[in-house]
């Protein structure tokens, strides 16, 4: 069975700091994907990131960066400078390649709120 | 490009009766996927259809099905209503059933208050 764990519920900082938001995944798929999503108050989840298990560099995207590893089955992701606009619930997820396991399995998420 | 659309965006049903919930996909878009989500249990898959067909299935009991048409448009249908599935629930399409090629993409969801 896939599992996500996110430890972390509700985090809160004050604008321009830097926040990691912290993912670890179980799977015994060999091939499998990891995926963060952005769900801010209007309900929509926003596609953020994919990961695929063999390729474990780590990705910056202005000022978002995630660190995927494999040896702590973890998929961190950093937030540089955080911003109002920012804050939203934010979900990692795991899918296996085929069949069952194809399906995403979410973790609960983490509200992340950003003041001013 | 228009995203996933979903409807309605609010629902008050009581127990008992049945719901339909519709989901329009991104134009090119073959996999439908649905999501229950609920602040006990987070985010739960429903089940996933591509071209018409159910090609994954989560755990939920038999009142939850759905169907897919071909115009890749999907329905949820809810009968005998309980309580607990007053929830948000969300569809996403994606290209096509591999989330290494298309990971999906989400609609504003549908939130069905059960009393």
């Amino acid at each position: 069975a896939q599992k996500v764990t996110q430890a972390q519920t509700e985090i809160s900082v004050v604008e321009k700091e830097d926040v990691t938001l912290d993912c670890v995944y179980e799977t015994r798929d060999t091939t499998y994907y990891l995926f963060w999503y952005k769900q801010p108050p209007s309900g929509e989840l926003v596609f953020l990131i994919r990961r695929n298990s063999f390729d474990e560099q780590n990705e910056i995207s202005g000022r978002y960066s995630w660190n995927f590893q494999k040896s702590t089955s973890s998929f961190n992701f950093t937030i540089t400078a955080s911003q109002v606009v920012d804050s939203a619930v934010y979900f990692c997820a795991l899918s296996g390649e085929t069949g069952a396991n194809s399906k995403l399995t979410f973790g609960k998420g983490i509200t992340l709120s950003v003041r001013p | 490009k228009a995203g996933v659309t979903q409807t309605p965006r609010y629902l008050i049903k009581t127990r008992g009766q049945q719901v339909t919930l519709s989901c329009s996909p991104i134009s090119g878009h073959r996999s439908v996927s649905w999501y229950q989500q609920t602040p006990g249990q987070g985010l739960q898959f429903l089940f996933e259809y591509f071209s018409e067909t159910q090609r994954n299935k989560g755990n939920f009991p038999g009142r939850f099905s759905g169907r897919q048409f071909s115009n890749s448009r999907s329905e949820m249908n809810v009968s005998t209503l309980e309580l607990g599935d007053s929830a948000l629930y969300l569809c996403a399409s994606s290209l096509d059933s591999n989330n290494y090629n298309s990971p999906l993409h989400f609609g504003n969801g549908t939130r069905l208050t059960v009393t």
